[in-house]
């Protein structure tokens, strides 16, 4: 069975500091893996996606995931976080075309300090 | 991109009412819809996918006769809250998926309150 673990609830990162979002997985076919981020009271907005093709999958807003098939991990990175990327991100994973309904993790509240 | 709209985006109502939320993919067909809840501060709980012109597949633990779900068409899914009461106050997405993609798309949610 497919599972989705993010690691640490919250992050607290400066402005202009690294953001690095962890996000680890298992699944006994070759995933497809997503980030997902959602701004208070509203609904979720796609970041980025790995759906086989390159490893390194750029997003909207600056952020990038690489996916790494020997640790199992699809990290969310940002080289440089800003005031308006606190949010609350989830990553997910679906088995793709064989079955594309999502498992995810159980979020994690990024938060920035100025 | 992709858009999905849903309707109401807040609701407050009576103990004992039904309340209808609609879900529409705005620029792209849609035979899936999914309908998650989310608690405070929790992640997405899937109640049900939604699939057009077939009868909804539900999770384990979501009562189907509670949580009425129809899929007309390839871009409108609805559901409905029968008699809702207090518990099923919630915050209700939805989301479609673009098939040439493959990827999930969704709505602005919609928030449930139960009087």
């Amino acid at each position: 069975a497919q599972s989705v673990t993010q690691l640490g609830s919250h992050v607290s990162v400066s402005e202009g500091a690294l953001v690095l979002l962890r996000c680890n997985y298992s699944s006994s076919v070759p995933p497809y893996l997503f980030w997902y981020v959602q701004y208070p009271n509203q609904g979720l907005q796609l970041l980025l996606k790995y759906t086989s093709a390159a490893t390194l999958v750029k997003g909207i807003n600056g952020f990038e995931a690489e996916f790494k098939k020997s640790e199992t991990s699809f990290h969310l990175t940002k080289p440089s976080a800003h005031m308006s990327d606190a949010a609350e991100y989830f990553c997910a994973v679906s088995e793709g075309r064989s079955n594309y309904q999502l498992i995810w993790g159980a979020g994690t509240k990024l938060i920035i300090k100025p | 991109g992709a858009v999905v709209s849903q309707h109401p985006s807040w609701v407050i109502c009576k103990s004992g009412t039904s309340v209808k939320i609609e879900c529409r993919s705005l620029d792209f067909q849609a035979t899936t819809m999914f309908w998650y809840r989310q608690f405070p501060k929790q992640s997405l709980m899937l109640m049900a996918t939604s699939n057009e012109g077939s009868k909804a597949t539900y999770e384990q633990g979501v009562e189907k006769d509670k949580f009425l779900i129809n899929h007309a068409s390839l871009t409108l899914s609805t559901l409905t809250v029968t008699s809702a009461h207090p518990e099923d106050s919630s915050f209700y997405i939805c989301s479609a998926r673009e098939v040439f993609t493959d990827t999930q798309y969704f709505g602005p949610g919609t928030r449930l309150t139960v009087l």
